[in-house]
Formats: C-alpha cells, structure tokens, sequence
C-alpha cells in the first residue's frame, strides 16, 4: 500500500514570496490533515479536511494561508506571502475517520526555509 | 485549549540503560497516542490507549494510560540504538483531531 505522498521535500524561498505544497493522500482515506512542525515542537494543526470539506481551520493563519482539497483526494497548502516564521516542516496526514482510534498516517513532510 | 507537556525534553542515555517518557495535561482525552518521528520523516504511531488505566506493551516498549485519562507515561527497557529518535504524545478528544506534545528528543548512545 502507498503511503502519504508530499511534494516537494524541500523549499527554500524568500519572505514575501508565495510558496505551495502538495499532498496525496493514502488511496480511501475521506480525512486529511495539514500539520505545522516548527524546529523541537510537536505537530501543529493547520486545517483537517473531510472528503473536500473543512472540518477544522481554527489554527490556521488564515490572512497567508489557504487550502483546498477539491476533489475530496489531492490537497494543496499555500502559503502568500510567506514570514520567516512560516519556516517549518508542514506535515501532512491521512486517515479512515474512526474516532478515538483512528491512526494517521504521516507523510514524509515539506521542509520550508524562509529567508 | 488542550496542553500536552511532554517530560523530558531531551534525553542521551546509554545502550542498555530504561528510561521513562512523561506526557502530562490538565484536559481529560478520549485516547492518547505515541508516535515516534525519524529526521526527514513523519511521525508513525506505535500505540493508541483509550482506557484509564490501561497498559500496552509493544516489545520492550511499555505505554500506560493515566486513570483520569490525562497523562501518559512511555518507558522503555533496555534501550538501543534503534530507539534514538522523536517521542510524541497525541491526546484525541474535544473538537481537534489531535493534540500533540512538544516531543522528547531520545538519543541512545552504543
């Protein structure tokens, strides 16, 4: 079975300039999420999508952040215009919706240097 | 808001030696789950507890679930090179999907 795809594993761009990043979920999996890893902190959610629905975006920066997820299967993450602070891995996760015990499954993540 | 405090942040310890991973928070959680996260890959979960009380054992890694279902405790026996890495605590419950600790980086020295 493949797993999380994310793409591309590395950016470096300046601040003020405009950044996107991709996501293809595990095949069936209606629940994707996008997470933040700044440098020795845990995952921070940006927004969880349901098929192509927002479930949850309460954390996610949304006057230089945007998402989508039109189709219920691929997703992109954009960030416009990006801060130093957006320096991050920005991690993204897929799932069967099961509740409490659902497991996530990560992909490798997108490493982000802003300079 | 639900806070995860995971204790200790860093921890460089021998081959051989156990050692104790705390996750601790004032919110009651649903489940609790243990990730472990290698450099340049995302975090993959070893365990997910749901009961208070409750204890899982996944080889020489022990997981136990507080009986107030707010705090976790990750140990580990006789440690190994293989076992250096990122520990996460993940509690489910409320509105978020999931709520992660800060991490405690391990590192196990041959």
């Amino acid at each position: 079975e493949a797993g999380v795809a994310q793409s591309p594993r590395y950016k470096i761009i300046e601040k003020r300039q405009s950044v996107a990043f991709w996501c293809n979920p595990i095949s069936g999996h209606a629940t994707l999420y996008w997470y933040q890893q700044i440098l020795g902190q845990g995952p921070k959610l940006l927004i969880q999508f349901q098929n192509n629905g927002v479930v949850d975006d309460s954390q996610l920066p949304k006057d230089r952040f945007s998402a989508e997820r039109l189709k219920g299967v691929d997703s992109t993450l954009k960030i416009q215009p990006a801060k130093l602070e957006d320096s991050a891995v920005y991690l993204c996760a897929s799932s069967l919706p099961l509740g409490p015990q659902e497991t996530q499954y990560f992909g490798p993540g997108t490493r982000l240097l802003v300079l | 808001t639900q806070l995860l405090e995971q204790s200790p942040q860093f921890l460089s310890i021998q081959e051989g030696e156990n050692l104790t991973v705390y996750c601790n928070s004032s919110s009651v959680f649903s489940s609790l789950q243990w990730y472990r996260q290698e450099p340049g890959e995302g975090p993959v979960l070893l365990v997910t507890v749901v009961t208070g009380g409750e204890v899982k054992k996944l080889k020489r890694l022990t997981f136990q679930f507080g009986d107030a279902r707010k705090d976790s405790s990750l140990h580990i026996t006789a440690a190994q090179p293989g076992d250096t890495g990122l520990y996460l605590c993940a509690g489910a419950g409320g509105r978020r999907a999931l709520t992660f600790g800060s991490g405690t980086r391990l590192q196990v020295q041959p």
